[in-house]
């Protein structure tokens, strides 16, 4: 079965900041990963993907991730945190299941920007 | 551009009514997931449809039950609501693959 661990439930950062958000993930095959960001209340927001090729990828509002299949890790980075980035983040794997892969979320990361 | 729509945004209901929370997709779209998540807790799937068809079935109560119409829209059925059933609902789109596009969510309280 897969799964997704964020081992910090709660980040602070000062602004300006640079920002990792831990993700490990444990699946058989090639995963699918996904990033999301939640505000409170809001629906949530896509900031990147990787589906294969480079392990790089870029997203959204600055962030990046990079896929490292030997510790079976998919880590969110931002060189420089705003104030406008506190938000809840959710790490997810998606995998194959018939024609519609479902989503397995972390248990999310409270991410928190002091001034 | 487009997003995922879902109405109502608020729904209040008492225990044991039912209440019906409606997802309209991303135009093109073909898939559409539900999915529940409790206060302090990370989004659970609850089913999929794909080209109409019931695609997977996660942790779904059997007093749900949900179907995709033929313009694609999508609507989760709740029946004896109970307090544990008090979360927000999001509905989720998609045409590639799994990159799934969310919708704000349905707040359901349920008193």
């Amino acid at each position: 079965a897969q799964s997704v661990t964020q081992p910090d439930i709660h980040i602070t950062v000062s602004e300006g900041a640079s920002l990792e958000l831990r993700c490990n993930y444990s699946y058989g095959a090639t995963p699918y990963l996904f990033w999301y960001v939640q505000s409170p209340g809001q629906g949530l927001q896509l900031l990147l993907k990787y589906f294969s090729g480079d392990t790089l990828v870029q997203g959204i509002k600055g962030f990046e991730a990079e896929f490292k299949r030997s510790q079976s890790s998919f880590n969110l980075r931002k060189p420089s945190v705003h104030w406008s980035d506190a938000a809840e983040y959710f790490c997810a794997v998606g995998a194959p299941l018939g024609t519609a892969s479902k989503l397995t979320f972390g248990t999310g990361t409270r991410l928190q920007v002091t001034l | 551009a487009a997003g995922v729509i879902q109405s109502p945004r608020h729904l209040i209901k008492e225990k044991r009514e039912t209440a019906t929370l409606k997802c309209y997709p991303i135009p093109r779209h073909d898939t559409v997931y539900w999915y529940q998540q409790g206060p302090g807790q990370d989004p659970q799937f609850l089913i999929s449809f794909y080209e109409k068809m019931q695609s997977d079935k996660g942790s779904i109560p059997d007093r749900f039950s949900a179907q995709q119409f033929s313009d694609y829209h999508s609507e989760l059925n709740m029946s004896s609501l109970e307090l544990g059933d008090s979360a927000l609902y999001f509905c989720a789109s998609s045409l590639s693959f799994y990159e799934q596009y969310f919708g704000p969510g349905t707040r359901l309280t349920v008193t």
